[in-house]
């Protein structure tokens, strides 16, 4: 499984934006990187995915650098509710799963 | 629509008992994916399953774990003789299509506690 590698927690105030960063330097040219998350005793929710070109949807955007070998979703004004751990995955092409690693645990402040 | 249902949310077994975990894929989906989460840790992929078929076992272990997906109703997952170790959130998703083409949508889990 393709490595990334997270920050293990991050802080923000509320109402200001959060660029939650993301490693993959082994990244391949058909991997796609997916960006889930996970509110307390809750199953993981899709947050955004891409290849190549950074995405924006309503939830968040997702920044790909041009060597695609890191990334960052940027969430434009967190709130209370954006508090949960963030996974950063690669999924390679063909592959059956998504692979999991630790995440990040963003704590929002008020 | 209604999102992915697992029941039951929380279960509670005996060491030697046999756990049996529900999942209800979203409507017009057809693969279902389970997975497992040890406090503190991340997922972790178990079995991918289209109706009737396994795909993808090669995330469960070789013993006590079965999975099924039927042409009608739910798909389970069963876990013969738990120990304590099998203690953790079970997780299914679903997705309509592959993965190429599709994201997958969790359920809100199963919460098995051996005693």
């Amino acid at each position: 499984d393709a490595k990334t590698t997270q920050p293990n927690s991050m802080e923000s105030n509320e109402e200001e934006p959060v660029h939650l960063p993301c490693n993959h330097s082994t990244i391949s040219g058909t991997d796609y990187i997916h960006w889930y998350r996970q509110l307390p005793s809750q199953g993981p929710e899709y947050v955004i995915h891409g290849l190549t070109s950074n995405v924006n949807n309503r939830m968040a955007s997702l920044a790909i650098a041009e060597d695609r070998k890191s990334s960052t979703l940027i969430l434009h004004r967190a709130t209370l509710r954006d508090a949960a751990v963030y996974y950063c995955i690669l999924w390679k092409t063909g592959a059956n799963n998504l692979f999991f690693g630790t995440g990040t645990r963003l704590t929002v402040i008020p | 629509n209604a999102g992915v249902m697992q029941n039951p949310r929380h279960l509670v077994r005996r060491r030697g008992q046999e756990a049996r975990l529900r999942c209800s894929p979203m409507k017009g989906h057809s693969h279902v994916y389970w997975y497992r989460q040890l406090p503190e840790e991340g997922l972790k992929f178990m079995v991918y399953l289209q109706k009737e078929n396994i795909i993808d076992e090669s995330g469960m272990p070789k013993e006590r774990f079965s999975a099924e997906f039927p042409k009608e109703g739910p798909s389970i997952l069963r876990i013969q003789q738990v120990v304590r170790g099998d203690s953790a959130a079970y997780f299914c998703a679903s997705s309509r299509d592959r993965l190429e083409t599709d994201t997958q949508y969790f359920g809100p889990g199963t919460r098995l506690t051996v005693l």
